[in-house]
């Protein structure tokens, strides 16, 4: 299984990008790398997947790198309410693609500072 | 706009008792997880399902049951709950038998065992 490592927390200021970084050495050629949130006393909350092309939603940018071992996730303007734990997740595919499974890290938890 | 509802937002139990917690999807989905989140530990897989009446061990099925009989449906049984059982529960569903998808989660159970 392919496996992330994520900074444990990181600091930003309000107003400025954040950038979240995320090391996937093991990901195999058909793993995608999803990004999911969790804001305090709240369930995750999707943001954005990509396979090798870097994506943009109305929420963030996903970067991977060419080799795909690792991915940068950016927020372009933060706010306070940016303020959660993010986590980056290879998808693990088995029983031939009808049973899957994200797999969940400890993420980073993201400050925005005032 | 609910999508995955959790029958309750909070629990306390007694050592010994049989707890369901209970998971509803209203987007027809067939694949439908339970998680366990811990301090320091992330999201943790307990069990999941790709059909009604189907279920697959996770990563820490230990201790736990699940049963799913209707589509929408998605319960975690708890035989004799204990005291290391305390934890936010959460019941996710993505889109469709793939996983390239983004998958919605519950706002969570918080399960106090005493």
């Amino acid at each position: 299984d392919a496996k992330t490592t994520q900074p444990p927390s990181m600091d930003c200021a309000e107003g400025r990008a954040a950038n979240l970084p995320c090391n996937h050495s093991t990901i195999s050629g058909n793993e995608y790398v999803y990004w999911y949130r969790q804001i305090h006393s709240q369930g995750p909350q999707y943001i954005i997947h990509g396979l090798k092309n870097n994506e943009t939603n109305e929420m963030a940018s996903l970067i991977i790198t060419e080799d795909r071992k690792s991915s940068t996730l950016i927020l372009p303007h933060a706010t306070l309410r940016d303020t959660a734990v993010y986590y980056c997740i290879v998808r693990v595919a088995e029983y031939g693609g009808a049973t899957n499974k994200l797999i969940f890290g400890t993420g980073t938890l993201l400050a925005v500072q005032p | 706009d609910v999508k995955v509802t959790q029958s309750s937002r909070y629990l306390v139990k007694r050592t010994g008792e049989k707890v369901f917690l209970e998971c509803v999807q209203d987007m027809d989905h067939e694949n439908m997880f339970w998680y366990r989140q811990d301090p320091g530990l992330g999201l943790r897989l307990i069990y999941f399902s790709y059909d009604v009446k189907m279920k697959e061990k996770g990563d820490i099925p230990e201790g736990y049951s699940v049963s799913r009989e209707k589509k929408e449906r998605f319960s975690l049984i708890l035989e004799s709950a204990s005291t290391n059982q305390t934890s936010m529960y959460l019941c996710a569903s993505p889109k469709g038998a793939d996983m390239n998808t983004e998958a919605f989660f519950g706002q969570g159970t918080r399960l106090t065992v005493v």
